[in-house]
């Protein structure tokens, strides 16, 4: 199946600082991607659908502002956690959808965040 | 509005024994796309099987399958031999057009 990577694994920051999560499809050419948040035991909340080459579709109660998503290219899509604090603590998971496939999301290795 | 429900947060089976995990979903859509991923503790979502809505076969995977009831909106997942590998969380997930809507997991334990 299509690959899609996502950095870094695991970081760990201070409050206040932004922290920049990447997410590359590997072997395909990924007009959209989709950044979810995943709490501990619990599904995955689409937060945002990256558009390549325009502005991002948040999800109703995410904030702009704090979670900024860009689609440079047609394989990488970056989410920059701003002025993070402990409560953005979580797991980020990114996906992306290989065209012209049977439909089925390709995701990324996921990313915890922890912000002390 | 779309959704998807699972009505088992965990599951046990015994090794090599055969497990059925039930997932419902609610739209009013005709054209669309089921799937089940498989989230082990690496935490990457995996994807185990797909269904598209306008075929009526069963889709089949080696040791799993489903069981499709497109009138009863009803998509189960069965895994046969269970293997001490297949423990994670399972998750369902209803696509139509480029929304997806994910279930809220099964964590599926296996008993050596």
């Amino acid at each position: 199946g299509a690959v899609v990577s996502q950095h870094p694994s695991w970081v760990i920051c201070k409050s206040g600082t932004s922290v920049k999560i990447e997410c590359r499809s590997l072997d395909f050419q990924a007009t959209t991607m989709f950044w979810y948040r995943q709490f501990p035991k619990q599904s995955l909340m689409l937060m945002a659908t990256s558009n390549e080459g325009s502005k991002a579709t948040y999800e109703q109660g995410v904030e702009k502002d704090k979670f900024l998503i860009n689609h440079a290219s047609l394989t990488l899509s970056t989410l920059t956690v701003t002025s993070a604090h402990p409560e953005d603590s979580s797991f980020y998971i990114c996906s992306a959808r290989q065209p012209l496939s049977l439909g089925e999301l390709f995701f990324g290795e996921g990313s915890r965040l922890t912000v002390l | 509005a779309q959704t998807v429900t699972q009505s088992q947060p965990e599951m046990s089976v015994q090794e090599a024994e055969t497990v059925t995990l039930s997932c419902t979903y609610d739209t009013s859509e005709s054209d669309y796309y089921l799937f089940w991923y498989k989230q082990p503790p690496s935490r990457q979502m995996i994807l185990v099987i797909r269904q598209e809505a306008y075929k009526q076969q069963n889709a089949t995977e080696n040791r799993f399958s489903v069981n499709f009831q497109k009138a009863a909106k009803s998509f189960s997942l069965k895994i046969s031999d269970s293997q001490l590998g297949d423990a994670a969380m399972y998750f369902c997930a209803y696509r139509t057009g480029n929304q997806f809507y994910f279930g809220t997991g099964t964590s599926l334990t296996v008993i050596p």
